[in-house]
């Protein structure tokens, strides 16, 4: 079954760009029947969407991050990546990427599978 | 920022049945979006429990059910048991942010 994987440095610095990338094994990016997205939680509390892809390149963000966002998709490697610019302390968070799923009569997307998530903290 | 409202937490003794609600508005769940549920245990990535409001996918135990009606919707867990004791996140679709929203998530405790 599809299995997504995050990495990408555990420690960033404020004001620096966070970049982190999520492999795909067991399906791949550019089957064109999914999305895929980040998706972030900082300790302790909820969880808040990032943004997705298409691999067409196609990208939907968050508003509230959208200008500081950049996420892009790498056929050839099977991955997805996320880079965030300008960060300070509220972008600690663990980052998870997720697969979107759609079907016919479900209206809306929802996530699965989930990677493992990978803790971004942010602190000179 | 969680526009999808969820009780902080809910408890329950061993065997009893809990619902949770998460309240939205008219720019997702009252728009026709429908709702998902994800549980999360401690220290693990959030999984899938129910989608389209109440579908389970497989694997996911008949005792978890979901509900939506009008701007809000319900996930209910009966015959609770330890291993229940977990976050449990609603989320939907929002055409007036045009993109996904989280709830602000449930802490399940068993008694």
């Amino acid at each position: 079954q599809v299995q997504l994987q995050e990495s990408g440095p555990g420690l960033v610095k404020p004001s620096e760009t966070l970049s982190l990338t999520c492999t795909v094994s067991g399906g791949s990016v550019s089957s064109g029947s999914h999305y895929w997205s980040w998706i972030r939680q900082p300790p302790g509390k909820g969880l808040e969407w990032i943004g997705n892809i298409y691999y067409s390149g196609n990208t939907n963000y968050n508003p509230s991050l959208k200008s500081r966002v950049t996420i892009s998709v790498d056929s050839s490697k099977n991955q997805i990546s996320l880079k965030l610019s300008s960060v300070t302390a509220a972008d600690t968070a663990v980052y998870y990427c997720a697969r979107d799923q759609m079907v016919q009569g479900v209206i809306g997307p929802w996530f699965d599978p989930w990677g493992q998530g990978t803790l971004v903290t942010v602190s000179s | 920022q969680s526009v999808l409202t969820q009780p902080p937490s809910v408890s329950g003794a061993p065997g009893q049945r809990v619902t949770i609600s998460c309240t939205g508005s008219s720019s997702n769940i009252g728009a026709n979006f429908d709702v998902h549920w994800y549980q999360q245990l401690p220290g693990t990535a959030p999984k899938l429990l129910i989608y389209g409001n109440i579908y389970r996918p497989s694997g996911v135990p008949d005792r978890f059910s979901g509900s939506k009606s009008a701007t809000s919707a319900s996930l209910a867990i009966t015959g609770l048991q330890a291993e229940d004791e977990a976050d449990y996140y609603c989320q939907s679709y929002d055409n007036s942010l045009s993109g996904t929203v989280f709830g602000t998530g449930t802490k399940v405790t068993v008694l």
